[in-house]
């Protein structure tokens, strides 16, 4: 069962534009949803994270949007430059108990900003 | 630079070989979580370890064990392996923290080829 779905998988951007991914939950006990970016041969790296008492956060060119009625939220990069691309994964974690978080990932989209 | 280091970044092994990954986490962080990624199944977790007690457990094969150290290291074992497990293998490190809702910094990877 796929707790967090993104979409889509990927994403082909003209420089300057804005690149828009989306991600919907299933499971309202979620109650932290990072964004990750990662380049080929990297690991995973935090880029902004949102709670759901806050429907919009910004940082530099990097928004979360969240929705929590609709169980969605989305990353919006304005301003997309060629440095990033990279694929993107929407996350979500709970606290599971004994003090844990683990996080449960989308798919990743894969964005390619072109020049 | 996460200051999570993984060794080593590749490993090539054979079928029913065993592995042992390993992942220093961030100086001051406790805690230290397992991933594996992979094409199909994407970024899954695997277990979670807090000051040397295991916390929790994911999609992770009774292959597979790990442990973390007083040092705050830890290790993942992987034995009788498949074809099936070559994947990139990720521990992620953080301290709990109720008001940052747990931040997950994630190391390099390691590479595993199962042949």
């Amino acid at each position: 069962q796929q707790q967090v779905k993104q979409s889509p998988q990927s994403l082909i951007v003209q420089k300057g534009g804005i690149s828009i991914i989306n991600c919907a939950y299933e499971n309202t006990a979620f109650d932290y949803f990072p964004w990750y970016q990662q380049f080929p041969g990297k690991g995973p790296a935090l880029l902004i994270a949102i709670r759901p008492d806050v429907s919009e956060k910004k940082e530099g060119r990097f928004t979360i949007s969240f929705n929590k009625s609709a169980k969605q939220f989305s990353l919006h990069i304005m301003d997309s430059q060629p440095g990033d691309s990279a694929t993107y994964f929407c996350a979500a974690s709970m606290h599971s108990g004994a003090g844990s978080y683990q996080l449960t990932f989308g798919k990743g989209t894969k964005l390619s900003v072109i020049p | 630079d996460s200051g999570v280091t993984q060794t080593p970044k590749h490993l090539i092994t054979a079928t029913g070989q065993r592995v042992t990954l390993r992942c220093s986490p961030r100086s001051g962080d406790l805690s230290v979580y397992w991933y594996q990624q992979s094409l199909d199944q994407g970024l899954q977790f695997l277990i979670h370890y807090y000051n040397g007690e295991e916390r929790a457990k994911g999609n992770i094969l009774e292959r597979f064990s790990a442990q973390q150290f007083p040092d705050l290291h830890s290790e993942l074992n992987l034995s009788s392996l498949e074809l099936g497990d070559s994947a990139l293998y990720f521990c992620a490190s953080s301290v709990p923290d109720s008001i940052l809702y747990n931040e997950q910094f994630f190391g390099p990877g390691t590479r595993l080829t199962v042949l």
